[in-house]
């Protein structure tokens, strides 16, 4: 199985801050990442998806990049509303594996 | 638009089983597979397995095998996830979720359901 590594496993920054998030997977898995944002008490909802391709209506602070087993994703510029846990996710084989999540709060 | 509906929250004992519904609206059911991912209380994303809505065909994740059970009924739209032999380490929001392509049985998830909490204890 792909194991998926997400750090910090938490933040805290302030309104206006760059936050990036890492996701380092156990072996290659190309662009085969997709990121995912979920709110206390909702489902994950996709933000990302192939490392770096934003979902439509997907506001453009969020980004992604890397490729084989090192990934980021980035606010550009965090805002109150961007409190949540992501999570990134491997599609290149199965089973499909999460990252352990990384918890956004507002400094 | 896209709905995937899902039953609601069960309390089973253990050695039970349980039984998850969702009902998707708003697109062709057989065309998109659907997966199942479980949470269990402030933990992460588990990845459960998918259903090809279309042909009924199923593939879990090795944790899971011999325990699940994945089906579908296409006159009305709905997909099943039933889990046996319940443990307490069962207990957890159970989603659907579909694939975001066109008979893709895997790439990124587009919609999910609202969950259901299903909660193993004697």
């Amino acid at each position: 199985d792909i194991q998926m590594t997400q750090s910090p496993s938490s933040l805290s920054a302030s309104v206006g801050d760059r936050v990036t998030i890492t996701c380092q997977a156990s072996q290659d898995i190309s662009n085969s990442l997709n990121w995912y944002q979920q709110k206390p008490g909702n489902a994950p909802k996709l933000l990302i998806y192939d490392t770096s391709i934003l979902e439509t209506r997907v506001p453009s602070r969020f980004s992604g990049g890397g490729s084989g087993t090192e990934f980021t994703f980035t606010i550009s510029s965090l805002q109150p509303e961007d409190i949540a846990t992501y999570y990134c996710q491997q599609h290149h084989d199965l089973p499909l594996t999460f990252g352990g999540g990384t918890k956004v709060e507002i400094k | 638009q896209v709905q995937l509906v899902q039953s609601g929250a069960e309390v089973k004992k253990p050695g039970a089983s349980v039984k998850v519904s969702c009902q998707a609206s708003g697109y062709t059911f057989t065309g998109y597979y659907l997966h199942w991912v479980r949470q269990a209380p402030g933990q992460g994303l588990e990845w459960m397995g998918w259903i090809n809505p279309k042909s009924g065909g199923t593939n879990f994740a090795q944790k899971f095998q011999g325990r699940v059970t994945m089906t579908r009924n296409t006159s009305i739209s709905t997909a099943y996830m039933e889990l046996n032999s319940l443990r307490s380490d069962d207990t957890a929001v159970y989603y659907c979720t579909r694939v975001g392509t066109y008979s893709s049985a895997w790439y990124y998830f587009d919609y999910w359901g609202q969950g259901a909490l299903v909660t193993v204890s004697s």
